[in-house]
C-alpha cells in the first residue's frame, strides 16, 4: 500500500494569489496524479506528473494555471495560480503502484478562494 | 456528459439496515470497475475492484456486483453501521484512464 500526505490540509486565499500544494508518498512511485473535486461533482484529473519529465495535462487544464513539479519519486507539488473563486475546490494527490490496480489518494487540500 | 452516473445522489438509512447503490456507465471498453468510500475531509479509499469478467466481489459488509452486458454495477451495504456514513464513488478504469461518478452520499442514523 501507499501512504500519502498533503500540505496544507486547507487554506483560505484571496483572489489573484497563488497556492502551492505539496504531496509526499511513503514509497517511490513512477506516476503521481493531481485531481480536483468540486462540491457535488466527480473527481476530475488535472494532470499526471512523471519524475524527470513535463507533466501531462488533461483537456481544460493548462500549465500556466496549474504548474506542477516532480523533483523525485516520492514528492510532487501543484500550484494553483492567479486564483479566482471558481478554483475553490478540494485538490487530491494520487498514486498507483506498479503491478497493482489499486490507486491511493491523499487526504486532500480544501481550498477556498475569496 | 459524465460517462459514469450514480444513483441515488443521497440516501438516509437506519443503522442495521441494508442499502444498495447504483452505478451506470457508458465507458467501453474498460479493464476494471472500482468502488471507493470517501469520508468527509478524507481522500477516497478503495473498497472493491472488479475486472470486466467478474460478477461480484465482497469486502466485509460491502458487496459489489457488475453486469458488463447492461453496463451496471451496484454496491450493497449489509447491516449498516454509523461509520458507513460517507460518499461512495464508482469509477471505471479504461486501461489507466479513470472516470469517476459524482458519488452517493450515505447517511446512517441511529
Amino acid at each position: 500500500s501507499a501512504v500519502i500526505s498533503q500540505k496544507p490540509s486547507r487554506d483560505i486565499c484571496q483572489r489573484g494569489t497563488s497556492l502551492t500544494i505539496q504531496c509526499q508518498v511513503d514509497s517511490q512511485v513512477t506516476m503521481m496524479f493531481w485531481y480536483r473535486q468540486q462540491p457535488g461533482q466527480s473527481l476530475t484529473l488535472i494532470a499526471t506528473a512523471n519524475q524527470g519529465s513535463e507533466a501531462t495535462y488533461e483537456s481544460g487544464f493548462v500549465i500556466d494555471k496549474f504548474p506542477i513539479s516532480r523533483p523525485n519519486l516520492t514528492f510532487s507539488t501543484l500550484t494553483v495560480s492567479n486564483m479566482s473563486p471558481e478554483d475553490s475546490s478540494i485538490y487530491l494527490c494520487s498514486v498507483d503502484l506498479a503491478g497493482s490496480y489499486e490507486q491511493y489518494f491523499g487526504p486532500g487540500t480544501r481550498l477556498t478562494v475569496t | 456528459k459524465n460517462q459514469v452516473e450514480q444513483s441515488p445522489q443521497s440516501l438516509i438509512i437506519l443503522e442495521g439496515k441494508n442499502c444498495t447503490l447504483q452505478c451506470n456507465y457508458t465507458v467501453s471498453p474498460f479493464s476494471n470497475l472500482r468502488w471507493y468510500k470517501q469520508d468527509t475531509g478524507r481522500g477516497p479509499v478503495s473498497l472493491t475492484i472488479m475486472t470486466f469478467s467478474e460478477n461480484t466481489k465482497s469486502n466485509g459488509r460491502y458487496t459489489a456486483t457488475l453486469d458488463a452486458d447492461t453496463k451496471q454495477s451496484s454496491l450493497h451495504i449489509t447491516a449498516s453501521q454509523l461509520s458507513d456514513s460517507a460518499s461512495y464513488i464508482c469509477s471505471t478504469d479504461s486501461w489507466g484512464k479513470l472516470q469517476f461518478g459524482s458519488g452517493t452520499q450515505v447517511v446512517v442514523t441511529p
